[in-house]
């Protein structure tokens, strides 16, 4: 079974532009998960989305933001970006739903600079 | 919210030696920890993971600990060899979702 694949792998933008990131999960699997890994703040969760609808979501601004589609496919979106929106952006699928304890399998994350 | 914190922050042990690396959680409600390995331009990989209705688990030279009362719970790697040699993660999920330690980097000494 293919894991999760995440485009694109590397992305550099400036400062106020957007971005949007694609996640791929699992086959089979109905539910992911964001986070935003950085040096200083380590691993923090971005949102969950389960059914195209967003189950939960962490303490970031109102730039970031996601959605996911019928076939389980997820995209986040980062609106106005700023300089310490630099970060490995990792994506998590789960055969059901990570908000609910089911194991999470990562992708290798999307490389996002902002300069 | 749910804080987990994890010690030491780097590891480095002898080829064929053990490690423990320790994890401290805040939540009690928390229920399951799972363990990932992240090895340089690599997303986590779940190596194992442990439920709070356990207190043990092992798969070949890796096991987990936990310690609901005290509320922390350990990795340990027997045999260490080179390729083990990367940064680990512990979390804990805490009913709603999963909060990450900072990380330990391991290195195995040839």
């Amino acid at each position: 079974k293919a894991g999760v694949t995440q485009t694109p792998r590397y992305l550099i933008k400036t400062r106020g532009q957007q971005v949007t990131l694609s996640c791929s999960p699992i086959s089979g699997h109905r539910s992911v998960s964001w986070y935003q890994q950085t040096p200083g703040q380590g691993l923090q969760f971005l949102f969950e989305y389960f059914s195209e609808t967003q189950r939960n979501k962490g303490n970031f601004p109102g730039r970031f933001s996601g959605r996911q589609f019928s076939n389980s496919r997820s995209e986040m979106n980062v609106s106005t970006l700023e300089l310490g929106d630099s970060a490995l952006y990792l994506c998590a699928s789960s055969l059901i739903s990570g908000g609910n304890g089911d194991t999470q399998y990562f992708g290798p994350g999307t490389r996002l600079t902002v300069l | 919210g749910e804080n987990v914190e994890q010690h030491p922050s780097t590891l480095s042990v002898q080829e064929g030696d053990s490690a423990v690396i320790k994890c401290t959680y805040s939540d009690s409600a928390s229920n399951y920890f799972p363990w990932y390995k992240q090895e340089l331009g690599k997303g986590p990989q779940l190596i194992i993971d442990i439920r709070s209705n356990v207190g043990e688990k092992k798969d070949q030279r890796i096991a987990v600990t936990l310690n609901k009362t005290a509320k922390h719970f350990s990795l340990h790697i027997t045999e260490t060899q080179p390729e083990d040699s990367a940064v680990y993660f512990c979390a804990a999920h805490d009913l709603s979702k999963l909060t990450f330690g900072k990380g330990i980097t391991l290195s195995v000494r040839p």
